[in-house]
């Protein structure tokens, strides 16, 4: 595809369920970034993907919060042991390096019930 | 306190008005972003600074490094300018946004 894309685009779920979200950037695109942004808020970042590789974790929430890129492309955030403050959108962005603007996909909407 | 600082929160102007939206910071950063969301929730990147100026279309982005304060400009403004427009800095390993602005352009 054309652009960034997101899986899926909305989600609901049980407080307490694991859920995988996945992001497919651009092809070629070596930069991949993890957002989220809950109802009513700003955006907050994530976690940020140069390759397969994430250098700094700390943005992420909690422990209860992974996510791993395979293969340069794909890039999955998994949350374990959902609770109701995770509901969210979930964003993904990539870009061709660290010196370009950066592509966003659609996003996840999570609804943690 | 924020890392990043917006204002006005919200704007409403007439068609055809020149708009500035501005941004302060209180890290350091290796560049700063602005963002556009639109009422549907999608993001588009306008503009990446780490000094300067830069200008697209009506649409003009500034940045002082030193008084650590970027601004948005749009000439011309059109309703279809509406939409939340987002700072966001890069510290280097991490990005922190600013609360965004609300801008209403009426006919």
């Amino acid at each position: 595809g054309a652009g960034v894309s997101q899986s899926p685009s909305n989600k609901v779920t049980e407080k307490g369920k694991d859920v995988e979200l996945r992001c497919d950037p651009i092809s070629g695109h070596t930069a991949l970034y993890w957002y989220r942004q809950s109802l009513g808020q700003g955006l907050e970042f994530l976690i940020y993907f140069q390759g397969n590789s994430a250098p700094d974790k700390s943005g992420l929430p909690s422990d209860r919060f992974s996510a791993e890129r395979t293969g340069g492309s794909v890039s999955t955030l998994t949350i374990q042991r959902t609770q109701q403050e995770d509901s969210a959108v979930y964003l993904c962005a990539s870009s061709p390096s660290r010196a370009i603007g950066q592509f966003f996909g659609p996003g996840t909407r999570l609804t943690v019930l | 306190k924020n890392e990043v600082e917006q204002s006005p929160q919200n704007l409403t102007a007439q068609e055809g008005e020149f708009i500035t939206i501005n941004c302060s910071y209180s890290v350091g950063i290796s560049a700063l972003h602005w963002l556009q969301q639109h009422p549907g929730g999608g993001i588009v990147s306008l503009f990446m600074l780490s000094s300067g100026k830069k200008k697209h279309g009506r649409l003009i982005a500034t940045i002082n490094i030193q008084e650590k304060h970027s601004s948005l400009h749009i000439t011309a403004s059109h309703p279809r300018d509406s939409a939340v427009y987002i700072c966001a800095v890069n510290t280097g390993n991490q990005f922190y946004f600013g609360t965004g602005t609300s801008l209403t352009v009426i006919p």
